[in-house]
């Protein structure tokens, strides 16, 4: 079946950059997803990329796509503590005629002043 | 896009007793999905809930121990059965966030749910 592997802790320090990173196995994903999640709270998209893109930038965030390798990867640039969170990747694929996400194992991002 | 109104946000159970969920969703939306997220876990879809039809469960997950019901576009639960420790569990609903999966998915605030 489908596999999302992410490292599962990083620590930067206030205003550095953060990349977290992520890999999966299914080749036909079509889009992949980064969503944050804060403690005791539900899960926030932050932003996606489609299957056929290597690059997307919104404001803080970069995502980066290899899709040879199989690799996804979110910097977040000027990284503040309002940041520290868990940060899952998700790919989508189309498995027994039917849309399905399968989550990665999820980064916590700890944020030093 | 869509909003998910989740309840009960938390609850303590007695092993053995069941809890029942509450997803209701602003919009209609064809599709919800129910997840399970153990202590320091990912998550885990435990099923999907089509309006009008018995809902697919995934593997590892039946019938007999979350029950679905999705009586409308907008509103479906999720039934915890015959609980016990190994439960203790976040369960989060989802739906589509707007049109198409490109918009991403929506989730609900999550219930914490702990059996004692």
């Amino acid at each position: 079946g489908e596999d999302v592997e992410q490292s599962l802790f990083l620590s930067v320090r206030e205003g550095d950059s953060s990349v977290i990173n992520c890999t999966y196995t299914d080749s036909s994903s079509t889009y992949l997803y980064w969503y944050k999640q804060e403690p005791g709270a539900g899960l926030q998209l932050l932003t996606y990329i489609f299957s056929n893109m290597d690059m997307k930038q919104d404001q803080r965030l970069t995502v980066l796509l290899n899709k040879k390798d199989k690799h996804l990867s979110l910097r977040i640039a000027d990284t503040q503590t309002g940041d520290s969170a868990i940060y899952f990747c998700a790919e989508t694929s189309s498995a027994g005629g039917y849309q399905k996400v399968t989550f990665g194992t999820g980064t916590k991002l700890q944020v030093i002043p | 896009s869509a909003v998910i109104s989740q309840k009960p946000s938390r609850d303590i159970c007695q092993r053995g007793t069941s809890l029942t969920i509450q997803c209701q969703v602003d919009s209609q939306v064809t599709m919800m999905f129910w997840y399970r997220q153990q202590p320091g876990q990912s998550l885990t879809l435990i099923a999907t809930a089509n309006q009008g039809s018995e809902a697919t469960y995934e593997s590892g997950f039946v019938i007999d121990k979350f029950p679905i019901s999705r009586p409308n576009l907008t509103f479906s639960t999720l039934t915890v059965s015959n609980m016990s420790p190994e439960d203790s569990s976040i369960y989060l609903c989802s739906v589509e966030a707007g049109q198409g999966i490109g918009s991403g998915y929506t989730f609900g605030s999550g219930t914490r749910l702990t059996v004692v």
